[in-house]
């Protein structure tokens, strides 16, 4: 069974302070690795991507990944309260050729406390 | 990013009754969507996989005949939930490829009475 593993969390930041969230993966093979974010009653959202080794910057958000140790993560700086949201990682299990499937981590809640 | 748009956004339906959602690609093709039920404070769950032109792929222990999924143009999937019952109360959410990410509809807020 590939999988990808999120701790549920929650995790609590002060607001300003830097978020760290983490994903680790089961399929040595993945290439393709995302970050979704989801409000509490709405569909998930796309903000970061990332398909190679190293960091991946993009405003306050880094995404970064070491396909070696089979892990992602996601920074966040300067933390703002909008920022409290379940954060999901995706990865793409590559179930065959010419197909292309997303497997979900179960996705860790951040609160940003004001 | 790529829209996929998810109609109706909330329904309320009788138990017995059957209700259908509608999911489409806006400004791309997909070939493939797939269909999420999500209950509250728990985790997307994969139901199943739309392929246009051919049946639909289901997870284990999703009921292929209470949950019809049609795909029948390269822009469009609708999930119809047949005889629906009250535990079939969830949030649906549909998402398509756009290689190499996928993105999601608004999801459907369904309550059956």
């Amino acid at each position: 069974q590939k999988e990808v593993e999120q701790n549920s969390g929650p995790l609590s930041v002060p607001e300003g302070a830097i978020a760290s969230l983490n994903c680790t993966y089961s399929d040595r093979g993945s290439q393709s690795f995302f970050w979704y974010r989801q409000y509490s009653g709405k569909s998930p959202e796309l903000i970061m991507s990332i398909y190679s080794n190293g960091d991946k910057e993009d405003g306050r958000f880094t995404a970064q990944l070491n396909k070696a140790s089979q892990y992602v993560s996601l920074l966040i700086r300067d933390s703002q309260p909008s920022d409290s949201a379940t954060y999901l990682c995706a990865v793409n299990i590559g179930t065959g050729a010419g197909s292309y499937q997303l497997t979900f981590g179960k996705g860790t809640k951040l609160s940003v406390i004001p | 990013g790529a829209v996929v748009s998810q109609h109706p956004s909330r329904v309320i339906c009788k138990s017995g009754t059957s209700v259908k959602i509608e999911c489409r690609s806006l400004d791309f093709q997909a070939t493939t969507m797939f269909w999420y039920r999500q209950f509250p404070k728990q985790s997307l769950m994969l139901m199943a996989t739309s392929n246009e032109g051919s049946k639909a792929t289901y997870e284990q222990g999703v009921e292929k005949d209470k949950f019809l999924i049609n795909h029948a143009s390269l822009t469009l999937s609708t999930l119809t939930v047949t005889s629906a019952h009250p535990e079939d109360s969830s949030f649906y959410i549909c998402s398509a490829n756009y290689v190499p990410e996928a993105f999601f509809g608004q999801g459907t807020r369904l309550t059956v009475v």
